[in-house]
């Protein structure tokens, strides 16, 4: 798999946009970034993925760079309930071994 | 709205006790899997299947097996629990083309040893 590296942790203030980043820098052409999200412990879950272009939906927002070597998660309004672990992962689609998660980084919104 | 059902979501049995923990999808997804976290722990692949009758071990060596008879169900067995096996079981699974794939989580089973 293309390996990611997040910071361990974030803070941000409540209301405020999250901006959540991520490295990798060994993708490939082919190769999608994926961003899940797991409140205490429960199962994470999905939030977005893209493969070069910006995307966005209900929940956030995904920059891509134009060399795909890093991204950005962008939670526009954080609320409390938006505390969790966010997984940034880069699954390579020939390996057996897909969407292997790391670490990932720890976001606390404060109020 | 989960799709992906897990059971029991706890458990608390004593060493040497064989258990199975379930996980079906409605999805007819092909890929399922089951991870293995323990407490503020990162997420490890224990088990994977692409479809029914296929199965590899995954990152993490574990002592349970699994089995995919159909395609909706891939339950994990520990044939005697220890201690050691006490963490929570995450199964997931994603369709099986090519491309984007998104997996979708089960809220888990919690399995204490004692």
């Amino acid at each position: 798999d293309a390996k990611t590296t997040q910071p361990p942790s974030m803070d941000c203030a409540e209301g405020r946009a999250a901006n959540l980043p991520c490295n990798h820098s060994t993708i490939s052409g082919n190769e999608y970034v994926y961003w899940y999200r797991q409140i205490h412990s429960q199962g994470p879950q999905y939030i977005i993925h893209g493969l070069k272009n910006n995307e966005t939906n209900e929940m956030a927002s995904l920059i891509i760079t134009e060399d795909r070597k890093s991204s950005t998660l962008i939670l526009p309004h954080a609320t409390l309930r938006d505390t969790a672990v966010y997984y940034c992962i880069v699954p390579f689609s020939g390996s057996a071994r897909q969407l292997t998660f790391g670490s990932g980084t720890q976001l606390t919104v404060l109020p | 709205e989960a799709d992906i059902y897990q059971t029991p979501r706890y458990l608390v049995i004593g060493t040497g006790k064989k258990i199975t923990l379930e996980c079906s999808q409605t999805m007819g997804h092909d890929k399922m899997y089951w991870y293995q976290q323990d407490p503020g722990m990162e997420l490890h692949l224990i088990h994977y299947s692409y479809g029914v009758n296929s199965t590899e071990k995954g990152d993490l060596s574990s002592e349970s097996t699994v089995s995919r008879i159909r395609t909706e169900h891939f339950p994990l067995t520990l044939e005697s629990a220890r201690p050691s096996h006490t963490s929570q079981y995450l199964c997931a699974s994603t369709n099986g083309g090519s491309g984007a794939n998104v997996l979708t989580f089960g809220a888990g089973s919690r399995l204490t040893v004692l």
